[in-house]
């Protein structure tokens, strides 16, 4: 089974500042990549698939790249509103979440 | 509008069975796979299991094979996650999900919490 992890575990930035999470695959996943962000007390939202397409209503500050095993999320310009956890997940292979980004407020 | 609408909080005691329900609503219900994600309290989120609804044709995470048991009714559009004997480590917020952006998971439900305790 591919396993994904997350770097960092939790990330502190300023608000107006860029958000650069990671997140690697055991193996190459081609670019079978999503990123989710999960707010308290609500169901996940999915914000990019293949790696870097944006979902319907996600702002243009979101950005995804990276393909094969290396993937990035950045935030371009940190809102209130983004400070949450983020997963990234597999489906080149079934389906495979990582464990998670925290980016809370420096 | 393309909805998931997940049935109520559940208590339960070990060794009970229980099912919890998603019903979709705004697109054919057949025409997308529907997966179910774990997410224990505090802790990320863990695939489960997917389901095509055309034929039922299912594949499970191996943490989860023989531990539940996902199913559809077509004829209600309704997807269901099973289980034959609950355990306390079964406590965990249960999400269903539409597979619906190149098998990323693109509409979820709002989640069933499952509590189960002696």
């Amino acid at each position: 089974e591919i396993v994904m992890t997350q770097s960092p575990a939790t990330l502190s930035v300023s608000p107006g500042e860029r958000a650069t999470l990671s997140c690697r695959a055991s193996q190459s996943v081609s670019s079978d990549l999503a990123w989710y962000q999960q707010k308290p007390g609500q169901a996940p939202r999915l914000v990019i698939y293949g790696a870097s397409t944006r979902a319907t209503g996600i702002p243009a500050r979101f950005s995804g790249s990276g393909s094969g095993t290396e993937f990035t999320l950045t935030i371009s310009s940190l809102q209130s509103e983004d400070f949450t956890v983020y997963y990234c997940q597999q489906y080149n292979n079934r389906w495979v979440f990582g464990p998670g980004t925290k980016v809370d407020i420096k | 509008e393309v909805q998931l609408v997940q049935s109520g909080t559940e208590v339960k005691k070990p060794g009970e069975s229980l099912k919890i329900s998603c019903k979709i609503s705004g697109y054919k219900f057949t025409s997308h796979w529907i997966g179910w994600v774990r997410q224990m309290p505090g802790k990320g989120l863990e695939w489960m299991g997917i389901i095509y609804p055309h034929d039922s044709d299912t594949r499970y995470s191996p943490s989860f094979q023989g531990q539940v048991t996902i199913s559809v009714d077509t004829s209600i559009s309704i997807a269901y996650l099973q289980w034959s004997s609950l355990k306390a480590s079964d406590t965990a917020m249960y999400y269903c999900a539409r597979d619906g952006a190149d098998d990323a998971f693109d509409v979820w439900g709002q989640g069933t919490m499952v509590t189960v305790s002696p």
